[in-house]
């Protein structure tokens, strides 16, 4: 199976600040890759797919970008409404999920 | 307008079989290219996903669970089914079942999650 590593495992950012998540596959998935939003007894909800779509209804301040096995998820302008946990997902493979980052105001 | 929810147990004991219900309107399993999946959620595992069952019957597992892995549905009742045979207390996680985005397999829609417990 492909793993996905994720970084950093937790991540403390003021309002207004730029953050940026990293995903690596163990191989190549081909730009196959999901990144997921999950507050607090939530489920998750999609932000990008393809690696760099963002989904209908996302801000615009969330981007995703990467190829071969490095991807990363960009938030401008970190808004209060942003802390959560972020996951990454790979589907180039059978579905396997990055052990997430959960992101915090300073 | 798509919507998914999750009805199971709430807990149950080792070696029992869990059976799970997704319960879903806004699309229809006999469509072409439609999908239902199963993915959990673990403080130990994280975020695993179990199967997918698509419009066409076609079932997929993951590889480590699929000798104890069994999904199905229901079309005329917009219904999909998971059994995880042999339960065990590493199996206690909140079990979602989500809508793959058409001829894909990331998730643009999830219910809101049920909660499994395995304790003797």
């Amino acid at each position: 199976d492909i793993q996905m590593t994720q970084s950093p495992a937790s991540l403390s950012a003021s309002l207004g600040e730029t953050v940026t998540i990293e995903c690596r596959a163990s191989e190549d998935i081909y730009n196959g890759l999901a990144w997921y939003q999950q507050k607090p007894g939530k489920s998750p909800q999609l932000l990008i797919y393809n690696a760099n779509s963002l989904h209908t209804g996302v801000p615009s301040r969330f981007s995703g970008s990467g190829s071969g096995t490095q991807y990363s998820l960009k938030i401008n302008s970190l808004q209060s409404e942003d802390v959560a946990s972020y996951f990454c997902q790979q589907y180039y493979n059978y579905p396997t999920f990055g052990g997430g980052t959960k992101l915090e105001l300073k | 307008q798509v919507t998914l929810k999750e009805s199971g147990p709430g807990i149950l004991q080792p070696s029992q079989t869990l059976s799970l219900t997704c319960s879903f309107s806004g699309f229809s399993l006999s469509t072409y290219g439609m999908c239902v999946g199963w993915i959990r959620q673990s403080s130990g595992k994280g975020l695993e996903w179990l199967a997918n069952i698509w419009w066409n019957d076609d079932k997929y597992y993951n590889p480590s669970l699929k000798n104890r892995l069994t999904i199905s549905k229901d079309t005329s009742n917009n219904q999909a089914f998971l059994k995880i045979t042999n339960m065990d207390t590493a199996d206690t996680a909140t079990y979602y079942c989500a809508r793959p985005s058409q001829g894909s397999d990331y998730f643009d829609y999830w219910g809101q999650g049920v909660m499994v417990t395995v304790s003797s």
